[in-house]
């Protein structure tokens, strides 16, 4: 029978472009945070985090902006590699909430 | 600083069986929590352990149950598996457990069950 997954909205791009993953939060009160990465069959790597007091935070080759106004998040990451294919996915915290909200994820594929 | 520990990464085990999960976390984190993430579900949260003691709980059967140990380290055992049960099940590991600190994974624990 057809199963049924969790189908993920994916980008694709050419190695050594910019990739702009992009991500929608829930709660207008959140106010902190993660990007992860996660490759096939591993557990989720941390990236970056940002407070909501902050609208722009950089890493290394990669960069997380914070839009307040309308509740997004993006990951911004420079000079794609195909070592930067997997699932990027956004997770929030609601205050008052006992854990993190994570979203679905987007599927990033880097073509050489 | 090694990272967030998870034994074994594959388990295989037929319906009914037992199964238990370890977890060491980074040390000096005193917080562990573990979630199962399936393709259909995503990530779902199952518990947090601080000190020993379980603060919060997700909306899983009692057939899922953890504990964590004077050390930190902490185990999940998972009783009377299910073939729903099949899913990467991650343990992540925090400082003090707050929901707006940084959240560590490992690499998680492939349970297959036939």
């Amino acid at each position: 029978g057809e199963s049924v997954g969790l189908h993920l909205p994916t980008l694709s791009v050419q190695e050594g472009d910019n990739s702009i993953i992009n991500c929608a939060y829930s709660n207008s009160a959140s106010d902190y945070f993660i990007w992860y990465k996660q490759e096939s069959g591993k557990g989720p790597q941390f990236i970056i985090d940002i407070r909501s007091n902050m609208d722009k935070r950089q890493g290394q080759r990669v960069t997380v902006l914070l839009n307040k106004t309308v509740k997004h998040l993006s990951l911004q990451i420079a000079a794609t590699q195909p070592g930067d294919s997997a699932v990027y996915f956004c997770a929030e915290n609601i205050p008052g909430y006992s854990t993190l909200t994570f979203g679905k994820g987007t599927m990033l594929l880097v073509s050489p | 600083k090694a990272g967030v520990t998870q034994t074994p990464r594959y388990l295989i085990k037929t319906r009914g069986q037992q199964v238990t999960l370890s977890c060491s976390p980074i040390s000096g984190h005193r917080s562990v929590s573990w979630y199962q993430q399936t393709p259909g579900q995503g990530l779902q949260f199952l518990f947090e352990y601080f000190s020993e003691t379980q603060r919060n709980k997700g909306n899983f059967p009692g057939r899922f149950s953890g504990r964590q140990f004077s050390n930190s380290r902490s185990e999940m055992n998972v009783s009377t598996l299910e073939l729903g049960d099949s899913a990467l099940y991650l343990c992540a590991s925090s400082l003090e457990g707050r929901t707006n600190e940084k959240l560590f994974f490992g690499s998680g624990t492939q349970l297959s069950v036939l």
